[in-house]
C-alpha cells in the first residue's frame, strides 16, 4: 500500500524559503489519477489546505498563500513538493503530505513533519 | 472561502454512547462533504466521504449524513479507540476548508 513520508529542514528563518518533500513509496506518483495536497496545522490547531499537484502536473493552491507556493512533482524521484516563501512565524505548523483519488478526498497521510518558523 | 462550523466544539461520552457531531457550511457544497479523526500526535484519517461512504477499512459503528449546508457525523457505540478530535471538510470549492473540530472524550 501507498505509502507517504515528508523531509526537509525543522527550522527555517523568518524571510527566507521553506521547502518540504513528500516521498511516495508502494506506489507511482503518475500511476494513477491522483492528487497529491499538503495539508498544515498550526499547533493546537485546526487544518488548513494548501494545495495540490495532479498527477498531470496542474496545481491548485490556497489563494491565502497562493503568492508564496510552489507544488511540483517529480516523477523521476516519485516524490513531490512545496515551497513556501517568506515565511514568518505564522507558518509555523506540521505540515502533512496526502494522497487522495478526488481533489479534495484526502485518503493517505504522511506522518507530518514540524516547521518553526525562527530566528 | 466557505466556512465550516461544528457543535459542539467539545464532548463528554463513555464508552457505548451514542454521539452525534453537526457540521454546518456556509453556503450549499451538493454532497462533498468528508470526515476525519485525528488522535493526538498523528495525522488525521479519513472516515467518511461524499456525506455518508465509508472510507474502507473503517467500522460500521461511524455513519454519515446530511445534504447541501447541514451534515452529521454519528458514532453508533462510542469505543475507547475513537476518543479523538473529528473534522469536516468540505471538497465542493477551492481553498478546501475544514471544521475548526470536535474533541470526544471521558
Amino acid at each position: 500500500q501507498v505509502q507517504l513520508q515528508e523531509s526537509g529542514p525543522g527550522l527555517v528563518k523568518p524571510s527566507q524559503t521553506l521547502s518540504l518533500t513528500c516521498s511516495v513509496s508502494g506506489g507511482s506518483i503518475s500511476g494513477g489519477a491522483y492528487y497529491w495536497s499538503w495539508i498544515r496545522q498550526h499547533p493546537g490547531k485546526g487544518l488548513e489546505w494548501i494545495g495540490y499537484v495532479y498527477y498531470s502536473g496542474s496545481t491548485d493552491s490556497n489563494p491565502s498563500l497562493k503568492s508564496r507556493i510552489t507544488i511540483s512533482a517529480d516523477t523521476s524521484k516519485n516524490e513531490f513538493s512545496l515551497r513556501l516563501s517568506s515565511v514568518t512565524a505564522a507558518d509555523t505548523a506540521v505540515y502533512y503530505c496526502t494522497r487522495g483519488s478526488q481533489p479534495g478526498w484526502l485518503g493517505v497521510w504522511g506522518q507530518g513533519t514540524l516547521v518553526t518558523v525562527s530566528s | 472561502d466557505i466556512q465550516m462550523t461544528q457543535s459542539p466544539s467539545s464532548l463528554s461520552a463513555s464508552v457505548g454512547d451514542r454521539v452525534t457531531i453537526t457540521c454546518r457550511a456556509s453556503q450549499s457544497i451538493k454532497t462533498y462533504l468528508s470526515w476525519y479523526q485525528q488522535k493526538p500526535g498523528k495525522a488525521p484519517k479519513l472516515l467518511i466521504y461524499t456525506v455518508s461512504t465509508l472510507q474502507s477499512g473503517v467500522p460500521s459503528r461511524f455513519s454519515g449524513s446530511g445534504s447541501a449546508t447541514d451534515f452529521t457525523l454519528t458514532i453508533s457505540s462510542l469505543q475507547p479507540e475513537d476518543f479523538a478530535t473529528y473534522y469536516c471538510q468540505q471538497s465542493y470549492i477551492t481553498p478546501f476548508t475544514f471544521g475548526p473540530g470536535t474533541k470526544v472524550d471521558f
